[in-house]
């Protein structure tokens, strides 16, 4: 399997703009998870899905972020608008039962200008 | 509400000593509790585990990691430190029960110099 799969790795965008962040979990996995990496906050847990239904999204900091998992390969994170303090890494990470660890996707490094 | 605290932003070691990157955590009920490594422009890697059982946990690249119920601690460990050991480690918490989000410390910058 090639693990969990993001895409893009890099997105720089102007601010205003809409985002939006792919992942593919590895095949199996019922468990997604969206995370948030900066210097300030560390990593942050943004919302997860089990078997495709959102079931904690608390951690999502405002109603501009919206994310989606239509299936189990397919989740998406988007952003509308950006704005510049969204800039991080972002991660997606998947498991095979909620208690078990997660395999992290190589993420996405944002930048919003 | 769980937590964790890895007090030590960075952690320097000589490379063929000891090394210890210390964490605390609080949750409500028992914990299940992890230590990830993550590389430069990398995602983060599973290093070991602790679910139930032996205090002493073994994991990949030889590091090890022992849980402590009364201190509530799981202080990562290797006997010998590589060089290559150099990057940020992550300890993760969640309770046995209930919420499946694990929730991740700050993270502790490692820096084995040779």
């Amino acid at each position: 399997d090639a693990g969990v799969i993001q895409s893009p790795r890099h997105e720089v965008t102007e601010m205003g703009q809409e985002v939006t962040l792919r992942c593919k979990p590895i095949s199996g996995h019922d468990y997604l998870f969206w995370y948030r990496q900066t210097m300030m906050r560390g990593l942050e847990l943004l919302i997860y899905f089990n078997n495709n239904v959102p079931i904690d999204d608390s951690g999502m900091p405002e109603d501009r972020f919206s994310a989606k998992m239509p299936n189990a390969s397919f989740s998406t994170l988007k952003i509308q608008p950006s704005e510049p303090r969204d800039s991080a890494v972002y991660f997606c990470a998947s498991s095979l039962g909620g208690h078990l660890y997660r395999y992290f996707g190589p993420g996405t490094r944002l930048t919003v200008t | 509400a769980q937590s964790v605290a890895q007090p030590e932003d960075q952690v320097n070691v000589a490379e063929g000593n000891p090394l210890t990157v210390k964490c605390t955590y609080s949750v409500s009920g028992n914990p299940y509790l992890f230590w990830y490594v993550q590389y430069p422009n990398r995602g983060l890697q599973f290093l070991l585990k602790y679910i139930t059982g032996d205090n002493l946990v073994k994991g990949s690249y030889g590091f090890e990691a022992e849980f402590n119920k009364s201190q509530t601690s799981f202080h990562l460990k290797k006997p010998s430190a590589l060089v290559s050991d150099s990057a940020l480690y992550f300890c993760a918490v969640r309770a046995d029960t209930g919420r499946r989000a694990l929730t991740f410390g700050s993270g502790t910058r490692l820096q084995v110099q040779p």
